[in-house]
């Protein structure tokens, strides 16, 4: 069965101080690994679609990185409206499956 | 550009009722789904619709049904609420061959 586990489930940070957001997965057969970021009261917002192992993808103060077991979200000097959860999503063969989010937040 | 609206925003229900959540696109997309939100869990899809005229279950269908209306319109019927079904519903659309999908707002319902 395929799983996701988004770690940490919260992170505060100081405004500038940068960090990494995890996301570990296992899956039969990966078609893609997806990041998007939800605003507390909407909906998940897209960033960004991995597809192969060592793959990178950058959005502003964003990076996304994959392994062939786990998803990075580097957050290079982040500001106050980086804060938000972070949501990890793999397709496999079946379907898309979602790990639960990891809740940012920034202090100026 | 509204992208995807969903209706209502919020909602409360007796158990036992029946309600339909409405959502539309307006983005010329192929592929509609139907997600609910609990917390503690990730995303779980409820029902898709790959194109106009075709509807699958998803992950966690029971108690749900779909009308997928026309190209823009996909709504979710609720025929006899239970408070199982007290949740966050999102509505998404993506183009055709696209990994990318595009949310609405959410409705939050609520069953007593």
């Amino acid at each position: 069965e395929d799983q996701v586990t988004q770690s940490p489930e919260a992170l505060r940070l100081q405004e500038g101080e940068s960090s990494s957001l995890n996301c570990s997965y296992t899956v039969s057969g990966l078609r893609g690994l997806f990041w998007y970021r939800q605003d507390p009261g909407k909906g998940p917002e897209f960033l960004f679609t991995l597809y192969s192992a060592g793959e990178e993808k950058e959005k502003e103060r964003l990076k996304a990185t994959l392994t062939k077991k786990e998803s990075f979200l580097h957050i290079t000097a982040p500001k106050p409206e980086d804060s938000a959860t972070y949501l990890c999503a793999l397709m496999g063969y079946q379907k898309v499956t979602f790990g639960t989010g990891t809740k940012l937040q920034v202090i100026p | 550009n509204a992208g995807v609206t969903q209706t209502p925003k919020f909602q409360v229900l007796k158990t036992g009722q029946s309600m339909t959540l409405q959502c539309a696109q307006d983005m010329n997309h192929n592929s509609m789904y139907w997600y609910r939100q609990d917390p503690g869990m990730g995303l779980r899809l409820i029902y898709y619709s790959a194109s106009e005229g075709t509807t699958d279950k998803g992950e966690v269908p029971n108690g749900y049904n779909v009308s997928r209306l026309n190209k823009r319109e996909f709504s979710l019927r609720l025929e006899s609420a239970a408070p199982s079904q007290t949740s966050v519903y999102f509505c998404a659309s993506s183009p055709r061959g696209s990994t990318e999908a595009f949310f609405g707002q959410g409705t939050r319902l609520t069953v007593v």
